[in-house]
């Protein structure tokens, strides 16, 4: 089966940086993917990683280690919007009846 | 631009009732997909198409059908609602589904099922 874990919640404080930490067994790899929610909204896109790596876009930063099976986002100079919901996903590399497979996601309190 | 659209926004249903949860794209994306996400649970995937006439289950297809007969729109039917289907229900597109294209996600729609 596919396993993807994250963390529930977390608490950070205005003006910090905060790791959200995302680790995964899946039969096969294609990428992982953030996501951010907040209450109430559809998800929107943060970043891709398909290669061992960190990438960067602006306040936040996304890395993969494909060995350990483990990504992370990072969210630096938090603002108080930041506060949601942050998805990981896993694309797999054959479709099998799951191409996507999300997490249940880390639910970030940003506290002033 | 309208992206995904997702209709209606709000349902409620009673036991037994059917009902089509409406999805279109305007992006002439291939891969749509239909999401449930239920507290504590995450986003679970129903039932997806890479395309005009394709489509497969994911992981919890059942009590559910979809089909796929343009690229543009891709209707989430519920037979027989049940109580259990009481969710929050999304719809997704991307360009291709082996493909670093990210997913595009519609508004939602929040199903009660009574």
């Amino acid at each position: 089966g596919q396993n993807i874990d994250q963390p529930t919640e977390m608490t950070a404080t205005e003006g910090a940086i905060v790791q959200i930490n995302c680790t995964y067994q899946t039969s096969g790899f294609n990428g992982l993917f953030w996501y951010q929610q907040h209450a109430g909204e559809a998800p929107t896109f943060l970043s891709y990683n398909v290669l061992d790596g960190l990438e960067e876009k602006g306040r936040f930063s996304s890395f993969l280690s494909r060995s350990k099976g483990y990504s992370y986002l990072l969210l630096k100079e938090l603002q108080m919007k930041d506060s949601a919901s942050y998805l990981c996903a896993v694309r797999l590399i054959s479709g099998g009846n799951t191409p996507l497979v999300f997490g249940k996601g880390t639910r970030l309190s940003v506290i002033a | 631009n309208a992206g995904v659209t997702q209709t209606p926004k709000f349902q409620v249903l009673k036991t037994g009732q059917s009902m089509t949860l409406q999805c279109a794209q305007d992006m002439n994306h291939e891969y749509m997909s239909w999401y449930r996400q239920d507290p504590g649970m995450g986003l679970r995937l129903i039932h997806y198409s890479v395309g005009a006439g394709i489509t497969d289950q994911g992981e919890v297809p059942n009590g559910y059908n979809v089909s796929r007969s343009t690229t543009e729109d891709f209707p989430l039917r519920l037979l027989s609602a049940a109580p259990s289907q009481t969710s929050v229900y999304f719809c997704a597109s991307s360009r291709s589904v082996y493909s670093n294209q990210p997913q595009h996600f519609g508004d939602g729609t929040r199903l009660s099922i009574l």
